[in-house]
């Protein structure tokens, strides 16, 4: 099993609609986890830290599940702008660097 | 502002010829880090430096190398690079390795293009 596992999409979806990512990760002793965004040609951008307890930033909701190892990142009322790479990354244990999923492509039409 | 700079944004080289990318930090952070990104893969991390401990990751070629003379810069030494070395290289720094909720801070990376 791969150390972060993420669908890599692409997720076309109309204006407007709502659309959630799944990652999963292998370690049950991970500590951190992160929501990235990556424009095309671009570098990766922090979208939001992923909290046990769940966080919610405007449009964007992440949610951790540690029972089931997974993290979820949900976007409300989809822009054009929000068309991009979600990488999903995590601390596979203390004091290492992060790992990095393939990541999620998300393209909202008009 | 305080930012990661990444120095050429894009670099041409011959197959074999030595190449060093160049990043530089205002962010007085500890951790440099050298990713190299293909096209839709994952980040991949070469290395990183802990202050000036350095830390190679276990499949990391030998034809890369990594020089930190302070704080502020860190070096990427390709020395003989091959076709399939071509990439987007992106340097990265954090505060800390990991742990909490450290965010790490990326250049705009510079694409290699090897002939």
């Amino acid at each position: 099993r791969k150390e972060v596992e993420q669908d890599p999409g692409p997720f076309n979806v109309p204006e407007g609609a709502t659309v959630a990512f799944n990652c999963t990760y292998s370690n049950s002793a991970s500590q951190s986890f992160f929501w990235y965004r990556q424009d095309c040609r671009k570098e990766p951008k922090l979208l939001m830290s992923v909290y046990s307890s769940g966080n919610e930033d405007g449009r964007f909701t992440a949610q951790l599940n540690r029972a089931s190892q997974y993290i979820s990142l949900l976007i409300r009322d989809s822009k054009l702008s929000d068309s991009a790479t979600y990488l999903c990354v995590v601390n596979m244990r203390g004091n290492t660097p992060l790992v990095f999923g393939k990541g999620t492509r998300l393209s909202v039409i008009a | 502002d305080a930012m990661v700079i990444q120095n050429p944004r894009y670099q041409v080289t011959q197959f074999g010829k030595p190449v060093t990318l160049s990043c530089s930090q205002t962010l007085n952070h500890n951790v440099m880090y050298w990713y190299q990104q293909k096209s839709s893969q994952a980040p991949k991390l070469l290395f990183h430096y802990y202050d000036k401990d350095f830390n190679n990751e276990a499949d990391t070629p030998d034809n890369f190398q990594s020089r930190r003379p302070n704080t502020s810069f860190c070096f990427l030494d390709i020395r003989s690079p091959g076709l399939g070395d071509a990439a987007m290289y992106l340097c990265a720094t954090s505060t800390e390795l990991a742990g909490g909720h450290n965010e790490q801070f990326f250049g705009p990376g510079t694409r290699l293009t090897v002939l």
